[in-house]
């Protein structure tokens, strides 16, 4: 079966602009989630949707923003570009709910701000 | 604080060794559930194992097993016969319940040599 699939897989993008990426999860995973990872601060959680609706939301400004349709894709969109947003974007699905559900991750986007 | 605690950040193993990557968690649930996952170069993450805080039994998958002590709070992976293959990042990761996110550690970049 097909993976979690993310695009585009690198984006070089200038201080003050927007950016969308996208996420495809696994057909029937109605959880999808987002990080981002950095060498600093390793991997940190953005926010996870769940039937289109927003179920988590780690601690990032609201430049950071997300959004779940109705065939479970996602995107998240990061507005005003700053340097420090330059990351490996990771999504991951899952079919939600219990514990030993894991999660499947995408390849990543990884995103360079100049 | 804290919820997950990697604290080797790099570590060698000679080919064909086993090699045991520590891994310690903070929580206060009763139900929870451990995970590690493989982040080789190329930047995708790869599930390895799970195991369950009611597991009885420690987890194994192939040439990787978790050695999970509860009293400890400790859940660390063991690889056995490592392979060249397996030089990569390792990140230990938690879920508790109530659909929380999956948290992870500061992750260990092991190096396999010849």
């Amino acid at each position: 079966k097909a993976g979690v699939t993310q695009t585009p897989r690198y984006l070089i993008k200038t201080r003050g602009q927007q950016v969308t990426l996208s996420c495809s999860p696994i057909s029937g995973h109605r959880s999808v989630s987002w990080y981002q990872q950095t060498p600093g601060q390793g991997l940190q959680f953005l926010f996870e949707y769940f039937s289109e609706t927003q179920r988590n939301k780690g601690n990032f400004p609201g430049r950071f923003s997300g959004r779940q349709f109705s065939n479970s894709r996602s995107e998240m969109n990061v507005s005003t570009l700053e340097l420090g947003d330059s990351a490996l974007y990771l999504c991951a699905s899952s079919l939600g709910g219990a514990l030993d559900y894991g999660y499947t991750f995408g390849s990543g986007t990884r995103l360079t701000v100049v | 604080a804290q919820k997950i605690t990697q604290t080797q950040p790099g570590m060698f193993v000679q080919e064909k060794e086993a090699v045991t990557l520590d891994c310690t968690y903070d929580t206060s649930d009763q139900s929870y559930g451990l995970f590690w996952y493989k982040q080789p170069s190329s930047g995708e993450m790869i599930f390895l194992i799970y195991q369950g805080s009611y597991d009885e039994q420690n987890a194994t998958e192939g040439r990787y097993s978790l050695n999970f002590q509860k009293a400890r709070k400790s859940a660390n992976l063991v690889i056995s016969a490592s392979q060249l293959g397996d030089s990569a990042m390792y990140f230990c990761a938690m879920r508790e319940t109530g659909n929380t996110p999956l948290v992870f550690g500061k992750g260990t970049r092991l190096s396999v040599i010849a």
